[in-house]
Order: structure tokens, then C-alpha cells, then sequence
């Protein structure tokens, strides 16, 4: 299966600032990836598809203006959290559409705001 | 609105023992179901994905069933390891979409 990293692997940042997270495909073009966010002991809750070259698309409830994701290549999407608060200390994992009907996970990052 | 469940959230049995998950969803138009494990802080491997028109799928000592109709699908794992502690997520592909809707997941404790 396609490898799948994440970068950082953990971060804490202040109230208010910005982080950036990278998701690579190591291995595979992918013209589409996921964003999933997981709070303790909770589900994986898609946020957002990312398609290369185009708009991402937001679920349901997720705000596109604090959680930028941008696809600009086959192998690497971002997923910016702006003026993040305590609220989105999250573990955020991305993952890419293969072959076979599935998807490859990335390892996560998690996500301290103090 | 798809919902997936996983019951227990949590079981601890010694080694050896034959297990059996069970994951329930509520919407049986899937287009596939998926088995994950998830170890502490780290992301997810696939473990089997059964297709709408299966009933089962096996890997080594993994065993899963698909009954769509029932919206039930059971995961076996044969003659079990400490090495099979983690949490075991399963999640469903909905018709028409490649978005995966997750349970909560079903965390394993294989004793020694």
C-alpha cells in the first residue's frame, strides 16, 4: 500500500497562532486526500477532501476559513489551522485515496493549544 | 445520517482466547466496510475491507463478516497476542462517496 507521512508529528502552540500540518505521499499520486480529526475516545470525523488543483471540499459544521487546506501537488496537501484556540487540540490524521477502494492513513499529528 | 457503532468500547481478555467485535451501522447502503487498528497515537493500518457484494474476508488470523441487510459486521481474531492490543476501528463507505463514516472503535487488552 501507498506510505502515507505526517509533519509535525506533534505540535503546541499559544492560543492565536497558526500551525501548519503536511500530509505527504511518499510513494503515490494522489488526486484526492482526506482530513480527519479525532477528539478522545471519539471517532474519526472526516473535515474536509482535498482534490489537487482545486477547492477543498468542508463537511458539514467545519469552518473553511479556519482550517485552510491546500492540495498543490500529487504527493503533499496542507491542513492550516488559523488562530487556533484550546478547542482545537485535536489529533489530526490525513489519508489518500488508493487503489482498491481504500485508504492510506498517515500517522497523525497532534495538536496542543495551550 | 449513517451511524456506526462499536460495542464494548473496551475488552481485556488473557491470551489465547478467540475474540469476536461486532460493529452495527445504520444505513445498509454501503458501497464497503473497512477494519482498522489504530495503536496509541499513531494513525491507522487497514486491516480487511469487505465489499458490498461479500460476505467475508480473511488475513492470517483475521476473520471478517459482512451481513449488509442486518447493517452487522463481525471481526474474528483467532488465537489472540498481546501484540493484538490496540484499538480496532471499523468504518463503512457510503454509495456514491469515498467518505468513510468511523466508530468510536473497541479498544483490546491481550494479557500475557
Amino acid at each position: 500500500g501507498a506510505v502515507v507521512s505526517q509533519h509535525p508529528s506533534r505540535v503546541i502552540c499559544k492560543s492565536g497562532t497558526s500551525v501548519k500540518i503536511e500530509c505527504r505521499s511518499l510513494d503515490f499520486q494522489a488526486t484526492t486526500m482526506f482530513w480527519y480529526r479525532q477528539f478522545p475516545k471519539q471517532s474519526l470525523m472526516l473535515m474536509a477532501t482535498s482534490n489537487e488543483g482545486s477547492k477543498a471540499t468542508y463537511e458539514q459544521g467545519v469552518e473553511k476559513d479556519k482550517f485552510l487546506i491546500n492540495h498543490a501537488s500529487l504527493t503533499l496537501s496542507t491542513l492550516t489551522v488559523t488562530s487556533a484556540h484550546p478547542e482545537d487540540s485535536s489529533f489530526y490524521i490525513c489519508s489518500l485515496a488508493g487503489d482498491a477502494d481504500t485508504q492510506y492513513f498517515g500517522p497523525g499529528t497532534r495538536l496542543t493549544v495551550l | 445520517k449513517q451511524e456506526v457503532t462499536q460495542i464494548p468500547a473496551a475488552l481485556s481478555v488473557p491470551e489465547g482466547e478467540n475474540l469476536v467485535l461486532n460493529c452495527s451501522f445504520t444505513d445498509s447502503a454501503i458501497y464497503n466496510l473497512q477494519w482498522f487498528r489504530q495503536d496509541p497515537g499513531k494513525g491507522l493500518t487497514s486491516l480487511l475491507l469487505i465489499q458490498s457484494s461479500q460476505r467475508e474476508q480473511t488475513s492470517g488470523r483475521l476473520n471478517a463478516s459482512l451481513d449488509k441487510s442486518s447493517g452487522r459486521s463481525t471481526l474474528y481474531i483467532a488465537a489472540s497476542q498481546p501484540g493484538d492490543s490496540a484499538t480496532y476501528l471499523c468504518a463503512v463507505r457510503e454509495g456514491g462517496s469515498e467518505k468513510l463514516v468511523f466508530g468510536k472503535g473497541m479498544k483490546l487488552t491481550v494479557n500475557p
